[in-house]
């Protein structure tokens, strides 16, 4: 079993919907957590950190429950420019140095 | 305005053979890393250094080596390729404390043959 797992997709929604994705992780010792997207096996950037309280960033709200070791991902108002991979990651290690990253949830926004 | 910068961009091996890596980053890093990638998966880790001086396994090691040569340049060694080792390799780091981002390399395509 994969430490951090997500739901492979596709999605495909038409432009404007909201689509949610989670992510679990295994490994309670896991520190920090975050959000990448990565667009055609181009290197992956940062979206958001996802903070124990929740945090949005315009069309952007991220989740985290650290009792049921989850994380998810909320796009409101969708843009025919967030078709991309979503990659869940976790930190963890001393220094939270080690970095692991899901499988990543494959999105594709329709007009 | 260099950031992470991965050589080479493409490399053919043939199965046996041997090549490394390389990596370096101009930004002052203490943390470096190394990831591979196959069609339709995630990111892997290979091999960590959380400080200069130190590596870490990751989640597939097998069949790699690292160098953390000093601060800027940590490199990943094939001792002799095999073709499940075909994959696109990143590069990444980060300063190395809790909630800031990784900066990455923009990718090696490998292909062994």
């Amino acid at each position: 079993r994969k430490e951090v797992e997500q739901d492979p997709g596709p999605f495909n929604v038409p432009e404007g919907a909201t689509v949610a994705f989670n992510c679990t992780y295994s490994n309670s010792a896991s520190q920090s957590f975050f959000w990448y997207r990565q667009d055609c096996r181009k290197e992956p950037k940062l979206l958001m950190s996802v903070y124990s309280s929740g945090n949005e960033d315009g069309r952007f709200t991220a989740q985290l429950n650290r009792a049921s070791q989850y994380i998810s991902l909320l796009i409101r108002d969708s843009k025919l420019s967030d078709s991309a991979t979503y990659l869940c990651v976790v930190n963890r290690g001393s220094s939270a140095s080690k970095i692991i990253f899901g499988s990543g949830t494959r999105l594709s926004i329709r007009p | 305005n260099a950031g992470v910068t991965q050589t080479p961009k493409f490399q053919v091996l043939k199965t046996g053979q041997s090549m490394t890596l390389q990596c370096a980053q101009d930004m002052n890093h203490n943390s470096m890393y190394w990831y591979r990638q196959d069609p339709g998966m995630g990111l892997r880790l290979i091999y960590y250094s959380a400080s200069e001086g130190t590596t870490d396994k990751g989640e597939v090691p097998n069949g790699y080596n690292v160098s953390r040569l000093n601060k800027r340049e940590f490199s990943l060694r094939l001792e002799s390729a095999a073709p499940s080792q075909t994959s696109v390799y990143f590069c990444a780091s980060r300063v190395g404390q809790g909630f800031e981002k990784l900066f990455f390399g923009s990718g090696t395509q490998l292909s062994v043959l």
